[in-house]
């Protein structure tokens, strides 16, 4: 069965950086590209990027491009996001979910169980 | 970008009853293959997103029948035919159609 297993929750100082990993099971991680979206306590679903695992092409949301760089080691089937400049507002829960290999309709079929990123001084 | 709008935004619901969810967007999400890209996702309290619905009213597999998904171009419903108490959580709709796909607000679903 197709499973998506994140890295554990993370403490991090303002203006530090987190790296939050995103393991894939159960298909073939090169078929598909990675959705990174996040919940900030209370809030709906924001989309922060993508990336291929067939290509590696990247797209970013305005609101982190910049310091949002996502990356993809396909031998060991993971997705890597790593977020810097954190500020108070980025505290949230990070999820990746499954999408297509490239731009076109969002899946989303599968999704990891989120990683709570918590910025704290 | 896409705008995707639903109500309400709270839906009080008696276990047993049916319960209805509206999800508008701003442009068609009719794809020029033909299909349209429209998501329904359900959270509950401490879970992930998981999917219930693609393409409008396709069913993921291991989703209950008494949800059921309709709809065309811009306006679009989730209904539950007889709410249970596993059904508790929020709802977000998506579109899928315009990249990189947009949610709605989410419509907490909880027992009145």
């Amino acid at each position: 069965q197709v499973q998506l297993l994140q890295s554990g929750a993370e403490v991090k100082r303002p203006g530090a950086s987190v790296e939050v990993s995103c393991k894939v099971s159960g298909y073939n991680f090169k078929n598909y590209g990675i959705t990174w979206v996040r919940q900030a306590p209370g809030q709906g679903l924001e989309w922060l990027g993508w990336i291929s695992a067939y290509n590696g092409n990247t797209y970013y949301a305005p609101k982190v491009q910049g310091r949002l760089t996502m990356t993809t080691h396909t031998s060991a089937s993971t997705a890597y996001m790593e977020l810097t400049s954190l500020t108070f507002d980025d505290t949230a829960i990070y999820y990746c979910a499954r999408d297509p290999p490239v731009v076109a309709a969002a899946l989303r079929d599968h999704w990891g169980q989120g990683t709570l990123v918590t910025v704290s001084s | 970008d896409v705008v995707v709008t639903q109500s309400p935004l709270s839906l009080p619901v008696t276990l047993g009853q049916p319960a209805s969810i509206s999800c508008r967007s701003s442009q068609s999400l009719e794809f020029s293959d033909g299909n349209t890209y429209l998501s329904w996702f359900q959270q509950r309290p401490g879970q992930s997103p998981r999917r219930l619905i693609y393409k409008v009213s396709n069913r993921d597999s291991g989703v209950p029948d008494r949800f059921s998904g309709s709809g065309s171009g811009t306006d679009f419903t989730l209904k539950i035919s007889r709410v249970e108490a596993e059904d508790i959580g929020v709802y977000y709709c998506m579109q899928a159609t315009h990249w990189p796909g947009t949610f709605g607000q989410g419509t907490k679903v909880e027992i009145k």
